[in-house]
């Protein structure tokens, strides 16, 4: 069965340092990918998503950035946070019937 | 950008009631899906929907996928204390879902 695992899932760091979280879907093959933001608990935003190896897309312009160097691997990085960047991240994929399985989130707080 | 209209935003209900909840957009969708979140954990899939008319249900979930393939409800029959928690629904189309804002759901025992 497949599985989606993104870490770390809790994180504080100042404003101004680098940013990079990881996610990783086993059990699967060329699954899409994305990365979601969800502030105070409500509404789901696409950040970004994946179609294959290299290829992303962003849905909305900020201070963040993804990579999916491998697969069934997807990467949010960003080079200086902002304290507007706290936040719940979630990973997710796809399947081709467009079903999306979210993986546990990552709580960002920039302090 | 499209968006989904989804409602109530919130639903304070006595258990054992039953419950509903629907999403509306002005664009079609193939593919309609609700999720349901508790705090601090990812959305966890409820029901899928892909076809128009479809009516599919998961124990006391029942959920339609809206003839117009623009609207969708997810019922609740006899709710109890761990149905709380935020319901999502999601419209798909191409590679990308668009979510409804949340409908929180809060239980009275």
């Amino acid at each position: 069965s497949q599985t989606i695992h993104q870490w770390p899932a809790t994180l504080v760091q100042p404003v101004g340092s680098p940013l990079s979280l990881e996610c990783t879907v086993e059990g699967t093959s060329n699954p899409n990918l994305y990365w979601y933001r969800q502030a105070a608990g409500r509404g789901l935003q696409l950040l970004f998503y994946s179609v294959g190896i290299g290829q992303i897309s962003s849905e909305v312009p900020q201070n963040l950035s993804a990579s999916r160097p491998q697969d069934r691997q997807f990467i949010l990085s960003s080079k200086k946070l902002l304290l507007s960047d706290s936040g719940f991240y979630l990973c997710a994929w796809s399947t081709p019937t467009g079903t999306i399985y979210f993986g546990e989130g990552s709580w960002l707080t920039v302090v | 950008g499209q968006q989904l209209n989804q409602s109530p935003q919130s639903m304070f209900i006595q258990e054992g009631e039953d419950v509903s909840m629907n999403c509306t957009s002005s664009s079609i969708f193939n593919t309609w899906l609700w999720y349901k979140q508790d705090p601090g954990e990812g959305p966890v899939l409820l029901i899928a929907l892909y076809k128009a008319g479809e009516l599919t249900s998961n124990g006391r979930l029942t959920a339609q996928f809206g003839i117009t393939r623009k609207d969708s409800f997810l019922n609740i029959s006899a709710s109890i204390p761990s149905d709380v928690g935020i319901y999502f629904c999601a419209g798909q189309r191409g590679n990308k879902l668009v979510f409804g804002a949340g409908t929180i759901l809060r239980v009275k025992s």
